[in-house]
Protein backbone atom coordinates (compact mmCIF):
# COMPACT_ATOMS: atom_id res chain seq x y z
CA UNK A 1 0.00 0.00 0.00
CA UNK A 2 1.10 3.43 0.04
CA UNK A 3 1.96 3.78 3.59
CA UNK A 4 1.89 2.10 6.52
CA UNK A 5 -1.28 0.40 7.70
CA UNK A 6 -2.36 -0.39 11.64
CA UNK A 7 -5.18 -1.79 13.04
CA UNK A 8 -7.25 -1.25 14.95
CA UNK A 9 -6.67 2.46 15.87
CA UNK A 10 -8.15 2.41 19.08
CA UNK A 11 -8.51 -0.64 21.39
CA UNK A 12 -9.99 -0.91 24.82
CA UNK A 13 -9.95 -4.02 26.70
CA UNK A 14 -9.94 -5.31 29.96
CA UNK A 15 -7.35 -6.12 32.33
CA UNK A 16 -6.33 -10.17 31.87
CA UNK A 17 -7.52 -10.15 28.32
CA UNK A 18 -5.17 -10.60 25.14
CA UNK A 19 -4.97 -7.94 22.63
CA UNK A 20 -3.37 -8.80 18.83
CA UNK A 21 -2.29 -5.31 16.96
CA UNK A 22 -1.55 -5.23 13.12
CA UNK A 23 0.56 -3.71 11.12
CA UNK A 24 0.72 -3.83 7.36
CA UNK A 25 3.96 -2.20 6.03
CA UNK A 26 5.26 -0.24 3.01
CA UNK A 27 4.86 -2.57 -0.43
CA UNK A 28 8.98 -3.65 -0.39
CA UNK A 29 9.67 -2.54 2.59
CA UNK A 30 11.97 -5.52 4.49
CA UNK A 31 12.37 -4.09 7.57
CA UNK A 32 9.98 -3.73 10.44
CA UNK A 33 10.31 -2.19 13.50
CA UNK A 34 7.67 -1.82 16.64
CA UNK A 35 7.61 1.03 18.77
CA UNK A 36 5.32 1.84 22.28
CA UNK A 37 5.39 5.30 23.25
CA UNK A 38 3.37 6.15 26.28
CA UNK A 39 1.12 9.27 27.32
CA UNK A 40 3.74 12.27 27.05
CA UNK A 41 6.83 10.09 26.57
CA UNK A 42 9.17 9.23 23.69
CA UNK A 43 9.03 6.23 22.20
CA UNK A 44 10.28 2.65 23.66
CA UNK A 45 11.91 0.17 21.05
CA UNK A 46 10.12 -2.60 21.29
CA UNK A 47 11.44 -5.10 18.16
CA UNK A 48 12.85 -5.28 14.63
CA UNK A 49 12.17 -7.20 12.17
CA UNK A 50 14.00 -7.81 9.00
CA UNK A 51 12.33 -10.20 6.38
CA UNK A 52 10.35 -12.77 8.92
CA UNK A 53 13.11 -12.97 11.36
CA UNK A 54 13.72 -10.69 14.48
CA UNK A 55 16.90 -10.18 15.18
CA UNK A 56 16.51 -7.92 17.63
CA UNK A 57 13.84 -8.69 20.39
CA UNK A 58 15.17 -6.98 23.38
CA UNK A 59 13.20 -4.13 23.80
CA UNK A 60 9.78 -6.56 24.55
CA UNK A 61 8.80 -5.56 28.10
CA UNK A 62 8.25 -8.84 29.58
CA UNK A 63 6.82 -12.48 28.45
CA UNK A 64 3.45 -11.51 28.29
CA UNK A 65 4.89 -9.57 24.46
CA UNK A 66 4.98 -11.05 21.20
CA UNK A 67 5.12 -10.71 17.95
CA UNK A 68 5.28 -12.21 14.52
CA UNK A 69 6.00 -11.43 10.38
CA UNK A 70 4.28 -13.83 7.70
CA UNK A 71 5.51 -13.62 4.66
CA UNK A 72 8.05 -10.41 4.89
CA UNK A 73 4.78 -8.50 5.15
CA UNK A 74 2.08 -8.16 7.36
CA UNK A 75 3.10 -8.59 11.34
CA UNK A 76 0.83 -8.51 14.62
CA UNK A 77 1.93 -7.61 17.77
CA UNK A 78 0.28 -9.80 20.69
CA UNK A 79 0.02 -8.93 24.83
CA UNK A 80 -1.21 -11.42 26.87
CA UNK A 81 -2.97 -10.91 30.25
CA UNK A 82 -3.12 -7.17 29.64
CA UNK A 83 -2.04 -4.95 32.58
CA UNK A 84 -2.79 -1.31 33.32
CA UNK A 85 1.07 -0.23 32.40
CA UNK A 86 0.22 -2.02 29.02
CA UNK A 87 -1.97 1.13 27.99
CA UNK A 88 -0.24 2.99 25.25
CA UNK A 89 0.11 3.88 21.43
CA UNK A 90 1.95 0.98 19.77
CA UNK A 91 3.70 2.56 16.71
CA UNK A 92 4.58 0.52 13.70
CA UNK A 93 7.07 1.37 11.27
CA UNK A 94 8.76 0.02 8.07
CA UNK A 95 11.88 1.01 5.78
CA UNK A 96 13.62 -0.57 2.79
CA UNK A 97 16.19 -1.82 4.56
CA UNK A 98 18.01 -1.17 8.33
CA UNK A 99 17.85 2.67 10.02
CA UNK A 100 21.46 3.24 9.10
CA UNK A 101 20.56 5.17 6.46
CA UNK A 102 17.01 4.25 5.35
CA UNK A 103 13.99 6.50 7.05
CA UNK A 104 11.20 4.85 8.88
CA UNK A 105 8.09 5.30 7.52
CA UNK A 106 5.56 4.89 10.50
CA UNK A 107 1.78 4.06 10.72
CA UNK A 108 -0.60 6.31 12.60
CA UNK A 109 -0.63 3.91 15.73
CA UNK A 110 -2.77 1.65 17.68
CA UNK A 111 -4.22 3.12 21.10
CA UNK A 112 -4.29 0.25 24.05
CA UNK A 113 -6.34 1.42 26.90
CA UNK A 114 -6.30 -1.79 29.56
CA UNK A 115 -9.24 -1.20 32.15
CA UNK B 1 25.30 4.66 26.24
CA UNK B 2 22.80 4.59 23.69
CA UNK B 3 21.03 7.82 24.83
CA UNK B 4 19.28 10.98 22.56
CA UNK B 5 18.84 13.32 25.34
CA UNK B 6 16.02 16.72 24.37
CA UNK B 7 16.55 19.12 27.33
CA UNK B 8 13.59 21.27 26.64
CA UNK B 9 10.15 19.12 27.56
CA UNK B 10 7.92 22.08 26.00
CA UNK B 11 8.86 25.49 23.81
CA UNK B 12 6.09 28.03 22.32
CA UNK B 13 7.08 31.42 20.38
CA UNK B 14 4.82 33.55 18.20
CA UNK B 15 3.53 32.49 14.48
CA UNK B 16 6.41 33.92 11.92
CA UNK B 17 9.11 33.92 14.59
CA UNK B 18 12.55 31.65 14.24
CA UNK B 19 12.42 28.37 17.41
CA UNK B 20 15.31 26.40 17.36
CA UNK B 21 15.14 23.33 19.57
CA UNK B 22 18.18 21.11 20.81
CA UNK B 23 19.27 17.59 20.84
CA UNK B 24 22.61 15.99 22.38
CA UNK B 25 23.32 12.64 21.80
CA UNK B 26 25.97 9.69 22.68
CA UNK B 27 28.10 8.06 20.01
CA UNK B 28 31.55 6.13 19.19
CA UNK B 29 31.37 5.73 15.29
CA UNK B 30 32.81 8.20 12.81
CA UNK B 31 29.61 7.79 10.45
CA UNK B 32 25.84 8.05 11.52
CA UNK B 33 22.73 9.38 10.31
CA UNK B 34 20.79 11.54 12.72
CA UNK B 35 17.20 12.58 12.44
CA UNK B 36 14.49 15.01 13.15
CA UNK B 37 10.72 13.87 12.97
CA UNK B 38 7.23 15.41 13.66
CA UNK B 39 4.33 14.00 15.47
CA UNK B 40 1.86 16.37 15.21
CA UNK B 41 -1.94 15.73 17.06
CA UNK B 42 -2.58 12.86 14.45
CA UNK B 43 -0.26 10.97 15.72
CA UNK B 44 1.50 10.15 12.58
CA UNK B 45 5.41 10.87 12.73
CA UNK B 46 6.72 12.54 9.55
CA UNK B 47 10.19 12.69 8.87
CA UNK B 48 11.53 16.17 8.59
CA UNK B 49 14.99 16.10 8.10
CA UNK B 50 17.86 13.90 7.75
CA UNK B 51 21.67 14.59 8.78
CA UNK B 52 24.86 12.25 7.66
CA UNK B 53 27.36 12.57 10.10
CA UNK B 54 30.70 13.08 7.49
CA UNK B 55 28.84 15.46 5.56
CA UNK B 56 30.23 18.88 6.79
CA UNK B 57 27.04 21.14 5.37
CA UNK B 58 24.26 21.38 7.58
CA UNK B 59 21.08 19.98 5.98
CA UNK B 60 18.01 22.04 5.00
CA UNK B 61 14.77 21.58 3.56
CA UNK B 62 13.12 24.59 3.05
CA UNK B 63 12.13 26.20 6.46
CA UNK B 64 13.84 23.77 8.54
CA UNK B 65 17.38 23.48 8.67
CA UNK B 66 19.93 22.00 11.24
CA UNK B 67 22.91 23.09 13.27
CA UNK B 68 25.11 20.04 13.67
CA UNK B 69 28.42 20.35 15.81
CA UNK B 70 29.65 16.79 15.11
CA UNK B 71 32.60 17.41 17.76
CA UNK B 72 29.82 18.54 20.61
CA UNK B 73 27.79 15.91 19.73
CA UNK B 74 24.81 18.47 19.26
CA UNK B 75 22.04 18.31 16.62
CA UNK B 76 20.07 21.24 16.72
CA UNK B 77 16.53 21.68 14.46
CA UNK B 78 15.77 25.40 13.95
CA UNK B 79 12.56 25.96 12.13
CA UNK B 80 12.66 29.64 10.43
CA UNK B 81 8.86 31.85 10.03
CA UNK B 82 7.22 29.10 12.13
CA UNK B 83 3.60 27.92 11.30
CA UNK B 84 0.75 26.97 12.80
CA UNK B 85 1.02 23.79 11.51
CA UNK B 86 4.43 23.20 12.94
CA UNK B 87 2.78 22.83 16.30
CA UNK B 88 3.89 19.28 17.28
CA UNK B 89 6.20 16.86 19.51
CA UNK B 90 9.52 17.30 17.68
CA UNK B 91 11.85 14.17 18.12
CA UNK B 92 15.58 13.66 17.61
CA UNK B 93 16.70 10.18 16.85
CA UNK B 94 19.51 8.22 15.89
CA UNK B 95 20.13 4.59 14.82
CA UNK B 96 22.10 2.39 16.95
CA UNK B 97 23.89 -0.80 15.38
CA UNK B 98 21.63 -0.05 12.02
CA UNK B 99 18.60 -1.85 13.14
CA UNK B 100 16.98 0.48 16.39
CA UNK B 101 16.24 4.40 15.97
CA UNK B 102 16.91 5.44 19.29
CA UNK B 103 14.94 8.32 20.04
CA UNK B 104 15.03 11.58 22.42
CA UNK B 105 12.15 12.21 25.06
CA UNK B 106 10.86 14.87 22.50
CA UNK B 107 10.03 18.56 22.58
CA UNK B 108 6.26 19.76 22.52
CA UNK B 109 6.43 22.92 20.33
CA UNK B 110 2.98 24.93 20.39
CA UNK B 111 2.92 27.80 17.50
CA UNK B 112 0.96 31.06 19.27
CA UNK B 113 -1.12 33.08 16.71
Amino acid sequence: GAGVSQSPSNKVTEKGKDVELRCDPISGHTALYWYRQSLGQGLEFLIYFQGNSAPDKSGLPSDRFSAERTGGSVSTLTIQRTQQEDSAVYLCASSRRGTGANVLTFGAGSRLTVL
Amino acid sequence: AQTVTQSQPEMSVQEAETVTLSCTYDTSESNYYLFWYKQPPSRQMILVIRQEAYKQQNATENRFSVNFQKAAKSFSLKISDSQLGDTAMYFCARPFGNEKLTFGTGTRLTIIP
